[in-house]
């Protein structure tokens, strides 16, 4: 199993230009979600997917669109990218989001600099 | 909405020494607490959890918790450390997001260096 895989793993914007990052696992997990960390913050929920085809917001959605077409893949959208959307993007699975004892698995996260 | 407070941001120790890292976290409700440990360029992975039960948590590469209600905390420590421990550690709460999903509520981050 690779796990959780995230490409790519370092990406240069600017202002305003528009870039998808991606996620995909091979664990058959129902829960998927994305991450945003920063210094002294810890890791912030932005957008999280129960299942194919069902998406919702995190506690910081703003600027982020995401999608589920399929089980694996979990893509997150940056439609126009700000210097405020600098951070590292962790995608995280786990079996269900239902059960809120289920270990979440990261993957190794994409560094994004917006200039 | 839960938070976790990680009391310390830094924390140097010398190798084979013993380390404590400290973590306060606010529920009036039954928790399910989790250690990460996230190495230099990589991603999060489980040291350790705790959902019920004994109150001590064995977790990887020799760690453990323990759970205080009393005290709402949940520190994790090392008898002897190693130069390999070196890294970010993130205590984190699971919280019941929205219906279906979860949400883990994650510290501010305390990054352990371990000097030769």
């Amino acid at each position: 199993n690779a796990g959780v895989t995230q490409t790519p793993k370092f990406q240069v914007l600017k202002t305003g230009q528009s870039m998808t990052l991606q996620c995909a696992q091979d664990m058959n997990h129902e829960y998927m979600s994305w991450y945003r960390q920063d210094p002294g913050m810890g890791l912030r929920l932005i957008h999280y997917s129960v299942g194919a085809g069902i998406t919702d917001q995190g506690e910081v959605p703003n600027g982020y669109n995401v999608s589920r077409s399929t089980t694996e893949d979990f893509p997150l959208r940056l439609l126009s990218a700000a210097p405020s959307q600098t951070s590292v993007y962790f995608c995280a699975s786990s079996y269900s989001g239902a059960y809120y004892y289920n270990e979440q698995f990261f993957g190794p996260g994409t560094r994004l600099t917006v200039l | 909405a839960q938070s976790v407070t990680q009391l310390d941001s830094q924390v140097p120790v010398f190798e084979e020494a013993p380390v404590e890292l400290r973590c306060n976290y606010s529920s009036s409700v039954s928790v399910y607490l989790f250690w990460y440990v996230q190495y230099p360029n990589q991603g999060l992975q489980l040291l350790l959890k705790y959902l019920s039960g004994s109150t001590l948590v064995k977790g990887i590469n020799g760690f453990e918790a323990e759970f205080n209600k009393s005290q709402t905390s949940f520190h994790l420590r090392k008898p002897s450390v190693h130069i390999s421990d070196t890294a970010e550690y993130f205590c984190a709460v699971s919280e019941h997001w929205e219906e279906g999903a979860q949400k883990l509520v994650f510290g501010q981050g305390t990054r352990l260096t371990i000097n030769p």
